[in-house]
C-alpha cells in the first residue's frame, strides 16, 4: 500500500458524458501528478501539482481539467468522453517537486 | 523529446533462471527509477539512480545506471514466480520538474 488513494476503482460511462476522478496523497506530500496508461502508449504524464498549484503540464487534452485543493486532494475532470479515453488513471505523489514518486492503485474508465 | 526505449518487451523464462532487461535514451537524466507493476495495480517504486555508473542491489535485482546517465540496466538473478510483472524505467530530466517520462516496459513472465 503506497499510501496514495484514488476512487472510484471503476467507472463506466457513455461517450460525451462528463467524470471526475479523485486522488488523495500520502500524508505529507505536496506534489500531485496525473498519469494515463493505455495498452498501445505506456504511462503519459498529463499535469502536476504542488501545493494547490499547476506546475507541469504533459499531453493532457483541453478537454481534461485538473485542481488540487487546499487539504492537497486532487481531482481530474475528464470531459466529452471520446472511446479512445478509455483507459487507466493513475495518481501519484511525493514530498516535493523532484522527489520521488509514488502511484495510487488507479480509476480504470471505460468509455462506451 | 525525450525517450526512453526498454527492451525486450517481452521476456518469459523459467524459474532460476538469469535475466537482464535494458532502458536506453539519447537524452541525459537527472534520475532514473525503475517501477514493478503487476496487473489493476500502480507502479510500485523499486529504486532510484542518480549518479552516473552507480549500482544499487536490492536482494536479487542489480541496478546499473550508465555512466553519461542515458541508460540503465535492471538484472535478476535467480528469477522466482513472484518477479513476474511489468517492469518500467522513467527518466526524471533536470527541468522537468518532477514529472517522468516512462518507457513503456518490460513485460515478465517467470514460470515455475
Amino acid at each position: 500500500d503506497s499510501g496514495v488513494t484514488q476512487t472510484p476503482k471503476h467507472l463506466i460511462t457513455a461517450t460525451g458524458q462528463r467524470v471526475t476522478l479523485r486522488c488523495s496523497p500520502r500524508s505529507g506530500d505536496l506534489s500531485v501528478y496525473w498519469y494515463q496508461q493505455s495498452l498501445d502508449q505506456g504511462l503519459q504524464f498529463l499535469i502536476q501539482y504542488y501545493n494547490g498549484e499547476e506546475r507541469a503540464k504533459g499531453n493532457i487534452l483541453e478537454r481534461f481539467s485538473a485542481q488540487q485543493f487546499p487539504d492537497l486532494h486532487s481531482e481530474l475532470n475528464l470531459s466529452s468522453l471520446e472511446l479512445g479515453d478509455s483507459a487507466l488513471y493513475f495518481c501519484a505523489s511525493s514530498v516535493g517537486q523532484f522527489a520521488e514518486q509514488y502511484f495510487g492503485p488507479g480509476t480504470r474508465l471505460t468509455v462506451t | 523529446t525525450q525517450l526512453l526505449e526498454q527492451s525486450p518487451q517481452f521476456l518469459s523464462i523459467q524459474e532460476g533462471e538469469n535475466l537482464t532487461v535494458y532502458c536506453n535514451s539519447s537524452s541525459v537524466f537527472s534520475s532514473l527509477q525503475w517501477y514493478r507493476q503487476e496487473p489493476g495495480e500502480g507502479p510500485v517504486l523499486l529504486v532510484t539512480v542518480v549518479t552516473g555508473g552507480e549500482v544499487k542491489k536490492l536482494k536479487r535485482l542489480t541496478f546499473q545506471f550508465g555512466d553519461a546517465r542515458k541508460d540503465s540496466s535492471l538484472h535478476i538473478t535467480a528469477a522466482q514466480p513472484g518477479d513476474t510483472g511489468l517492469y518500467l524505467c522513467a527518466g526524471e530530466s533536470g527541468g522537468s520538474q518532477g514529472n517522468l517520462i516512462f518507457g513503456k516496459g518490460t513485460k515478465l513472465s517467470v514460470k515455475p
